[in-house]
């Protein structure tokens, strides 16, 4: 069945420092592989998606992440992070031939001064 | 302009009541959702239509009910409403590539609060 972990319930990281939030999937296939942020009040956005090619991925806000088809695993890294950066972030894979994604049960950053 | 819209985005109510969200999508996608997150952020699916067509009908009590009247439109009610009915509410939409879901974009929530 496919699933999607995100090992990491909070992280928390200093203002100026490097970031990585881990991400690993089970498909069977070569997956649609998607990073959300949802910020306090509000609702999932997009922070980058791979879906074939180039398996380090750019997205929006300084965000980057690397598709490790060996390890299962699509962890998304910043190398400096900001206090805007505080939110809740979620790893999901797009399934084949169904409409369901699948969603990770999130990572909550915190970003201390 | 905003992609998907949903109201009210505050719903405050007794148990036992019957209420109604509204969704609204403006970016001609065809597949629509409602998610349900809990007070530990955790997302579940509930239901999506395509074309207006019931595709994803996940374990939910027949208490809620989807009704896509267009593409761009997908309500969700709700009867006899309970205390564990409280929480996020999301509506999202998405395109289609290459037979699986593309990026899904997500409604500002609508959050209940069932007293």
């Amino acid at each position: 069945a496919q699933s999607v972990t995100q090992p990491d319930i909070h992280i928390t990281v200093s203002e100026g420092a490097s970031l990585e939030l881990r991400c690993n999937y089970s498909y069977g296939a070569t997956p649609y592989l998607f990073w959300y942020v949802q910020s306090p009040g509000q609702g999932l956005q997009l922070l980058l998606k791979y879906f074939s090619g180039d398996t380090l991925v750019q997205g929006i806000k300084g965000f980057e992440a690397e598709f490790k088809r060996s390890q299962s695993s699509f962890n998304l890294r910043k190398p400096s992070v900001h206090w805007s950066d505080a939110a809740e972030y979620f790893c999901a894979v797009g399934a084949t031939g169904g409409f369901k994604t699948i969603f990770g049960a999130g990572t909550r950053l915190f970003v201390k001064a | 302009d905003t992609a998907v819209s949903q109201t009210p985005k505050y719903l405050v109510t007794q148990m036992g009541n019957d209420k109604s969200i509204k969704c609204e999508q403006n970016l001609g996608h065809d597949t629509m959702y409602w998610y349900k997150q809990d007070s530990k952020k955790f997302l579940k699916i509930m239901f999506s239509y395509n074309n207006k067509e019931l595709i994803i009908n996940e374990t939910v009590p027949n208490r809620f009910s989807p009704k896509s009247p267009d593409k761009a439109h997908l309500n969700l009610h709700i009867n006899s409403l309970e205390l564990g009915d409280s929480a996020v509410y999301f509506c999202a939409s998405s395109a289609r590539v290459s037979g699986r879901t593309d990026t899904q974009y997500f409604g500002p929530g609508t959050r209940l609060t069932v007293l």
